[in-house]
């Protein structure tokens, strides 16, 4: 069975200041990680994930995320805030189910804020 | 492409009540997941369709269940309604079978609250 921590369910930051969003899994074998946003009274966007190509992920929007198997970790960053960026933000790990799919699960969510 | 649609966006019911919930996936999707986001417990996968056979089911009550239609739309329907049900229900479509690398995209949801 797979999990995701993310820790802090609210970062604050100022505008133009470094994004971090944490992420921790936990995964019985070779994880798929994602990260999307939701925006208010929005379904979830995708914004980047992890399939081992590369253990550093670009994203749409300047973001980006970085597996680490010792730490079990993929952290989201963004290296300056924009007002639009804030959002919710939910890490998520997929892992096998029966029949051969993949389900993912969810983190739950760390809401960014943003302040001018 | 149009994106994923869900109908209606906001719905009041009373306890006891039934309710059905729709969604149109993005054009040549074949694959519906829902799923239920509340505050208290996050995003839950409910189920999945596939070519209209439910392909994996979440750990809800037989109260929740759902259908796909031959043209990939489609419905869930919650019977007997708890208070407990108000949430956020998404809609994701894709364009297999859920596999470990798939991108999912998600509707805007259907907000139900049940007094």
């Amino acid at each position: 069975a797979q999990s995701v921590t993310q820790l802090g369910s609210h970062v604050s930051v100022s505008e133009g200041a470094l994004v971090l969003l944490r992420c921790n899994y936990s995964s019985s074998v070779p994880p798929y990680l994602f990260w999307y946003v939701q925006y208010p009274n929005q379904g979830l966007q995708l914004l980047l994930k992890y399939t081992s190509a590369a253990t550093l992920v670009k994203g749409i929007n300047g973001f980006e995320a970085e597996f680490k198997k010792s730490e079990t970790s993929f952290h989201l960053t963004k290296p300056s805030a924009h007002m639009s960026d804030a959002a919710e933000y939910f890490c998520a790990v997929s892992g096998p189910h029966s029949g051969g799919s993949y389900i993912p699960t969810f983190g739950r969510g760390t809401s960014l804020i943003v302040h001018p | 492409k149009a994106g994923v649609t869900q109908t209606p966006r906001y719905l009041i019911k009373t306890r006891g009540q039934q309710v059905t919930l729709s969604c149109s996936p993005i054009s040549g999707h074949r694959s519906v997941s829902w799923y239920q986001q509340t505050p208290g417990q996050g995003l839950q996968f409910l189920f999945e369709y596939f070519s209209e056979t439910q392909r994996n089911k979440g750990n809800f009550p037989g109260r929740f269940s759902g259908r796909q239609f031959s043209n990939s739309r489609s419905e869930m329907n919650v019977s007997t309604l708890e208070l407990g049900d108000s949430a956020l229900y998404l809609c994701a479509s894709s364009s297999t079978s859920l596999v470990s690398y798939n991108e999912q995209f998600f509707g805007p949801g259907t907000r139900l609250t049940v007094l």
